[in-house]
C-alpha cells in the first residue's frame, strides 16, 4: 500500500532556529514529491516540487531535498520566522496508479515562537 | 496566477439537507479534485474529474457525487447531508498533462457544519 508520513507530528522552535521537517513514502518509484503549506482554516499553497530525477530544490529560506531510494524527503527551513508558523504537508505522486492520485502526509504543524 | 475559488468559505445545513459546493478554476485546467480534510484523517481524496462530464471515485466517494458540466466548474453534492460529513472541503485543479511537473492548485475551503 502506497502511504506518505511525516514526523514529527508538531514541532515548537523560538525564532531564527534552522529546522528541519521530515516526509516518508513507501514506493520509490514516483513521478514527483511536493511540499504545501496550509494555514488555519485555509487552503494549500505549494511551496516546492521535487521531479524524480532531481535531489533538492531551492526557494528563498526553503530547501527541500529527495531521496528516493530510501523514501525520504526533507524540508529545511533557515533562520524560522513566527511568519512561518502553519501546517507542512508534503505529497507523492506515484508512479504505479491507475490514475492522477497525489497521496498526502498527515503533516507538521509549525509553531515558530517569537 | 492559477485562481481556484469555492463557493462558500462557511455553510451550515441540516440532516437530510441536499448540498452544492461549487469550485471554478481559471486556468483551462483538465483535471479537478475534490478532497476532505478532518484531524486526524489528513486528506482525503473523495472524487476527481479528468474532463467535462468524466469522473472517477477516488478513496471515499460514498455519500457524495459530482458534477463536470463545463470544464472550468466542478461540483460537489451530498444527496442527504449526515453529521459525519462535518468538514473541511477542498478543491484542487491541475493541468493533468506532465506528471513529472504537475502541481495541483487548491482553493480557500469550504467548512461545512451538518447540524
Amino acid at each position: 500500500k502506497q502511504e506518505v508520513t511525516q514526523i514529527p507530528a508538531a514541532l515548537s522552535v523560538p525564532e531564527g532556529e534552522n529546522l528541519v521537517l521530515n516526509c516518508s513514502f513507501t514506493d520509490s518509484a514516483i513521478y514527483n514529491l511536493q511540499w504545501f503549506r496550509q494555514d488555519p482554516g485555509k487552503g494549500l499553497t505549494s511551496l516546492l516540487l521535487i521531479q524524480s530525477s532531481q535531489r533538492e530544490q531551492t526557494s528563498g529560506r526553503l530547501n527541500a531535498s529527495l531521496d528516493k531510494s530510501s523514501g525520504r524527503s526533507t524540508l529545511y527551513i533557515a533562520a524560522s520566522q513566527p511568519g512561518d508558523s502553519a501546517t507542512y504537508l508534503c505529497a507523492v505522486r506515484f508512479l504505479k496508479t491507475s490514475y492522477d492520485k497525489v497521496i498526502f502526509g498527515p503533516g507538521t504543524s509549525l509553531s515558530v515562537i517569537p | 496566477d492559477v485562481k481556484v475559488t469555492q463557493s462558500s468559505r462557511y455553510l451550515v445545513k441540516r440532516t437530510g439537507e441536499k448540498v452544492f459546493l461549487e469550485c471554478v478554476q481559471d486556468m483551462d485546467h483538465e483535471n479537478m479534485f475534490w478532497y476532505r480534510q478532518d484531524p486526524g484523517l489528513g486528506l482525503r481524496l473523495i472524487y476527481f474529474s479528468y474532463d467535462v462530464k468524466m469522473k472517477e471515485k477516488g478513496d471515499i466517494p460514498e455519500g457524495y457525487s459530482v458534477s463536470r458540466e463545463k470544464k472550468e466548474r466542478f461540483s460537489l453534492i451530498l444527496e442527504s447531508a449526515s453529521t459525519n460529513q462535518t468538514s473541511m472541503y477542498l478543491c484542487a485543479s491541475s493541468y493533468g498533462r506532465d506528471y513529472r511537473t504537475d502541481t495541483q492548485y487548491f482553493g480557500p475551503g469550504t467548512r461545512l457544519t451538518v447540524l
